[in-house]
């Protein structure tokens, strides 16, 4: 998975509760994307960052935050969980090489988050 | 913004025979097309990718053409094996400068029967 772990694997909670996930990375890219995937839909972009501190918002962004204090961690946080957050989640990370802005994308293993 | 329609959502071969998956896209500007292979409880992994300016590209079994007058794009795996059984993701992005935003495809779940 490419030096990219996600933390936690699994998570249940409750609705209304906080909840952060985390992706860290070993490769020191600069962009990092927040996906999450459910069935019919593919992997949907929430959001994304392409450096330290410096974020953007991505096609389902609401409901969700994110954080980048470091290059190599890049955390999502749910603020008050809601049953249609319920779902897979997946960081991806990039670089971009002088020759050719590199577009390759490699994912992490995931986490599945329920909220109740 | 892009819309990346993917088909079919499931396919069935016998080991040995070929798949094809297809998309299309509907934003002229895009210039990345990438594939990517998903097994059970794994992340998505990139398996090929084509650029714009290329009409074709091959890996050993695998291989994906793009026809950018018409939007589409396909996956094309040959000689396939049990172990090609996985959910295949296409992708889309406008690759320039900042970021790569991808949009996918809604997926395809390939099952190779022995």
């Amino acid at each position: 998975d490419a030096g990219i772990t996600q933390s936690p694997r699994h998570k249940v909670t409750e609705t209304g509760t906080p909840v952060t996930l985390r992706c860290h990375q070993t490769e020191n890219h600069r962009y990092m994307y927040w996906y999450r995937q459910d069935p019919g839909h593919g992997l949907r972009l929430i959001h994304y960052s392409y450096g330290v501190k410096d974020t953007d918002k991505g096609e389902v962004s609401d409901g969700y935050s994110v954080s980048r204090s470091k290059t190599e961690d890049f955390l999502l946080t749910l603020e008050s969980a809601t049953s249609s957050q319920t779902s897979v989640y997946f960081c991806a990370i990039s670089e971009e090489s002088l020759a050719a802005a590199l577009c390759e994308q490699f994912f992490g293993p995931g986490t599945r988050l329920t909220v109740l | 913004g892009e819309n990346v329609e993917q088909h079919p959502s499931t396919l069935s071969v016998q080991e040995g025979d070929s798949a094809v998956i297809k998309c299309t896209y509907s934003d002229s500007a895009s210039n990345y097309f990438p594939w990517y292979k998903q097994e059970l409880g794994k992340g998505p992994q990139l398996i090929i990718d084509i650029r714009s300016n290329v009409g074709e590209k091959k890996d050993q079994r695998i291989a994906v053409t793009l026809n950018k007058t018409a939007k589409h794009f396909s996956l094309h795996i040959t000689e396939t094996q049990p172990e090609d059984s996985a959910v295949y993701f296409c992708a889309a992005s406008m690759c320039s400068g900042n970021t790569g935003k991808l949009i996918f495809g809604q997926g395809t779940t390939l099952q190779v029967k022995p």
